[in-house]
């Protein structure tokens, strides 16, 4: 069964600084796909970035980035130039194939002005 | 805009009453999922819908059931809420499995 992890239960980052949230995951599967969510404390899941096992490059997506590191199993979402309105929840997931989503337990990211 | 509606907002039932939470998409995805989520925890799913192929989580108690009448509705049963399911329920929808989810806002329920 996969497994998604993520050690850092809370992050404090100054404004404009850029962060980087840990993701690392565990399959034994060749096909798979990794995902980062959003959750603003209004409890809506926001979907941030999409990057699959095959895929050559990092995905980017504006100001996210998602930095995969497939040797080490690691998916950890970049974010740059922090502001204010990036404070939330961020979960990472992962499926495999038609498989449904499987959650990280979360980061809770507070940037400070 | 194309999106995912969760109505009501906010769901405050009394113990033991039944109630029902309602999901509608206009994206046209032939996957509807239901989500538990409950405070500072991961969404928990309980089933999804296929078109119109259920799946129900293996965890998932007899108290939840669901009905997909149509593509664009989905809906959550609690039998009879304990105080325990007080939580954000969370509806999301994609094309096909394994694609990214989008969800909805969320009904946040509250079990008295």
């Amino acid at each position: 069964a996969q497994k998604i992890t993520q050690t850092q239960p809370g992050m404090f980052v100054q404004e404009k600084e850029a962060v980087t949230l840990d993701c690392t995951y565990d399959t034994s599967d060749p096909s798979y796909g990794l995902f980062w969510y959003k959750q603003p404390s209004s409890g809506e899941m926001i979907f941030l970035i999409y990057q699959g096992s095959y895929d050559q490059q990092n995905a980017t997506e504006g100001r996210y980035s998602l930095n995969f590191q497939k040797a080490r199993k690691s998916a950890n979402l970049v974010i740059s130039a922090s502001q204010l309105g990036d404070s939330a929840m961020y979960f990472c997931a992962m499926t495999l194939g038609n498989e449904k989503l499987t959650f990280g337990t979360g980061t809770r990211l507070t940037i400070i002005p | 805009d194309a999106m995912v509606i969760q109505n009501p907002r906010y769901q405050v039932t009394q113990f033991g009453k039944p109630v029902t939470l309602s999901c509608s998409q206009t994206l046209n995805h032939n996957v509807m999922y239901w989500y538990q989520q409950k405070s500072s925890q991961a969404p928990k799913l309980l089933f999804h819908y296929y078109d119109k192929d259920f799946n129900n989580e293996a965890d998932t108690p007899d108290n939840f059931q669901s009905r997909r009448p149509n593509t664009s509705f989905c809906f959550l049963d609690i039998r009879s809420p304990g105080l325990g399911d007080a939580a954000m329920y969370l509806c999301a929808t994609s094309r096909a499995s394994g694609n990214e989810q989008f969800f909805g806002p969320g009904t946040r329920l509250t079990v008295l």
